[in-house]
């Protein structure tokens, strides 16, 4: 059965810092993983998806790197900003079938 | 006008009442699906639908039901609410293909 781990639970950081959020996973037989944004209630955006085939993903000041060999994922977040602060969650698709499985977050606040 | 819908977006409940929670969206994506999110445990797959005539259960299945209405109308449906099915509900939706997929914003659902 997948598993998904995200390390820190919870990250507090001065505007301006670059970070990095790790995703580990136990089964390396992923056909993408996508990396999400939560807002306290509210729903989930999408911000990076990573094929089984690709080695990193590029949006903005945002960076996902993937090493599906060692089970591993990291979100580098150039340049951090207070309007970063949400949770972040990582999921990996183990199939066709689109079915994710999901790591438990990692909370992130960024201070002035 | 937000691709994935979710109605209602909170609800309170009373044990024992039948509740529907609805989806519908406008990306024209075949597949959706309905999660749980639970303080601590994360997202968790309670039913999912690759067209109109294929429903498949999820991890957590027990004590929900789903209908497909239309390609664009995913339905919840909890036939005797319990307090331990307090939760966030999400609706997603995915193409075939990349996999990615998109959320709605959720459902607060509270069973008194």
């Amino acid at each position: 059965k997948q598993e998904v781990t995200q390390i820190p639970a919870a990250l507090s950081v001065p505007e301006g810092e670059n970070l990095v959020l790790n995703c580990s996973f136990t089964d390396s037989a992923i056909y993408n993983l996508q990396w999400f944004r939560q807002d306290p209630g509210k729903g989930l955006t999408s911000l990076l998806l990573i094929q089984s085939s690709q080695r990193e993903q590029t949006s903005g000041r945002l960076n996902a790197s993937l090493d599906k060999s060692s089970g591993r994922s990291t979100l580098y977040i150039a340049a951090s900003q207070p309007g970063d602060s949400a949770t972040y969650l990582c999921a990996v698709n183990t199939g066709t079938a689109s079915k994710l499985t999901f790591g438990t977050g990692t909370r992130l606040q960024v201070t002035l | 006008d937000a691709d994935v819908t979710q109605t209602p977006r909170n609800r309170i409940t009373k044990t024992g009442k039948r509740i529907m929670l609805e989806c519908s969206q406008t990306k024209g994506h075949d597949r959706m699906y309905w999660y749980r999110q639970d303080p601590g445990l994360g997202l968790r797959l309670i039913y999912y639908s690759f067209d109109v005539k294929d429903i498949n259960k999820g991890e957590i299945s027990d004590g929900y039901s789903v209908s497909r209405q239309a390609q664009a109308k995913f339905s919840l449906s909890l036939e005797s609410a319990i307090p331990n099915q307090t939760a966030l509900y999400f609706c997603a939706t995915s193409e075939i293909g990349l996999g990615e997929q998109f959320f709605g914003p959720g459902t607060r659902l509270t069973v008194l």
